[in-house]
């Protein structure tokens, strides 16, 4: 079956370190693949975007990896800060220009900074 | 970016009735997607709403139960129809601005419905 897959669990990390949050996915083939950020009561807001074809995008302190071959999206924050905290969410588009807008999304990881 | 107004932000509704949900955006947009987020659940895609034309509904989603309007660029609602108690979720519109498919979604705030 079709499945796209975070750590449930919540993430919690001291102010300063880098978070690294897994997104796997299995039955797939993403033309790209994003990061959201969501916060308790709010719409996700985008984070990041990486195609097939990139192994690595940076944003600020942001930085996301994907290797198709693992079928893995690595999203790494450094010096993470407390309001840093939120919950983060996967997506994958599949190929195909019917498709653009559907993404299909992991269930989240909650992370903590704790200052 | 987008400004998007979603009404109501959150209702409290009885077993059996119907609840219209609209979105607003500030600015005139090529796609409109409504999404459902269950409690402790990822977000799932119900329908594309598509301008002059009926929605485009995704597995598992008919119109009887989601009908959806879009009559124009800017606007649209979806309508939760007969609710169940399992119809208690987020509702979520969102958008893809311009032309030039940069993937990006913007998200409304969401409006939270609880059926009782």
């Amino acid at each position: 079956s079709q499945k796209i897959e975070q750590n449930s669990e919540a993430l919690n990390i001291q102010e300063g370190k880098t978070a690294t949050l897994t997104c796997n996915y299995t039955n797939y083939s993403p033309a790209y693949l994003q990061w959201y950020r969501q916060d308790p009561g709010r719409g996700p807001v985008f984070l990041l975007l990486i195609r097939e074809n990139e192994k690595e995008k940076r944003k600020e302190r942001l930085k996301v990896t994907f290797d198709t071959t693992l079928k893995q999206s690595l999203f790494h924050i450094t010096a993470s800060q407390p309001a840093d905290s939120a919950t983060y969410l996967c997506a994958l588009v599949r190929h195909g220009s019917g498709n653009t807008g559907k993404l299909i999304f992991g269930q989240g990881t909650t992370l903590q900074v704790k200052p | 970016s987008a400004v998007i107004s979603q009404k109501p932000s959150r209702d409290i509704c009885q077993r059996g009735t119907s609840l219209t949900i609209q979105c607003q955006v500030d600015s005139q947009v090529t796609m409109m997607f409504w999404y459902r987020q269950q409690p402790g659940q990822s977000l799932t895609l119900i329908a594309t709403a598509n301008q002059g034309s009926e929605a485009t509904y995704e597995s598992g989603f008919v119109i009887d139960k989601f009908p959806i309007s879009r009559p124009n660029l800017t606007f649209s609602t979806l309508t939760v129809s007969n609710m169940s108690p399992e119809d208690s979720s987020i509702y979520l519109c969102s958008v893809i601005l311009g032309t030039v498919n940069t993937g990006e979604l913007f998200f409304g705030e969401g409006s939270r419905l609880t059926v009782l």
